[in-house]
């Protein structure tokens, strides 16, 4: 059973901090999503990583992927409040034929304060 | 562009009453459309599978049904919610690399 887990569950951080999210996942993989959730919400796709070594950069968020480790990164700079919420990755494994399925870590849940 | 539906956005249900929950999708055709839920506090289960049309894969044995009786409209059901059923209900559909999510539906059974 595919297994994806993130650390930490909770992170407070002081505005201006840097700060990383790791996400480890079980199984052959080279897709690697990163969701961010607010309270009460739905979930909104920050990154999609498609291949080993992949990076991608929004504002003050960076995320990278390595297959070989099964190994995705989250990386924040200078925090803000405004980056205080829930953050997913998700695992994109074969699902019979040719579909495939999302498998969601834990969470980590970001508390950016003054 | 494209755009997934989702309601009722909040469902408050009594224990043994039954559930019926819908999702639609615009703009595109023969998505793969899926179904999570999340409990407090924790991560999402995907619960269903679709392809196609009448075509539904389970993940887990539970008290939920889902089916699809139109190409980009699916649906999650029960015959008698359970306490355990509460959570937020998230429907999903697939397009090459993306997934995107619906705005959900949180279900609470009392």
């Amino acid at each position: 059973e595919l297994k994806v887990e993130q650390n930490p569950l909770f992170l407070s951080m002081q505005e201006g901090k840097n700060y990383t999210i790791y996400c480890n996942y079980s199984t052959t993989s080279d897709r690697l999503y990163w969701y961010r959730q607010d309270p009460g919400k739905s979930l909104e796709s920050l990154f999609v990583l498609l291949s080993n070594g992949a990076v991608k950069q929004e504002g003050r968020l960076m995320a990278s992927l390595d297959t070989k480790a099964r190994l995705s990164t989250l990386h924040i700079t200078a925090a803000v409040h405004d980056l205080s919420a829930t953050y997913f990755c998700a695992v994109d494994t074969p699902y019979g034929g040719t579909a495939s399925k999302l498998t969601f870590g834990t969470g980590t849940r970001l508390q950016v304060t003054l | 562009s494209q755009t997934i539906h989702q309601w009722p956005a909040t469902l408050v249900q009594p224990v043994g009453s039954p559930l019926s929950l819908e999702c639609t999708v615009e703009g595109t055709s023969n998505p793969n459309l899926y179904w999570y839920r999340q409990a407090a506090g924790r991560g999402l289960q995907l619960l269903f599978y679709s392809v196609g049309i009448g075509q539904i894969s389970s993940e887990v044995p539970q008290n939920l049904s889902a089916s699809r009786p139109q190409d980009r409209q699916f649906i999650l059901s029960s015959k008698k919610l359970l306490l355990s059923d509460s959570g937020f209900y998230l429907c999903a559909w697939r397009r090459d690399t993306e997934a995107f999510f619906g705005q959900g539906t949180r279900l609470t059974v009392v």
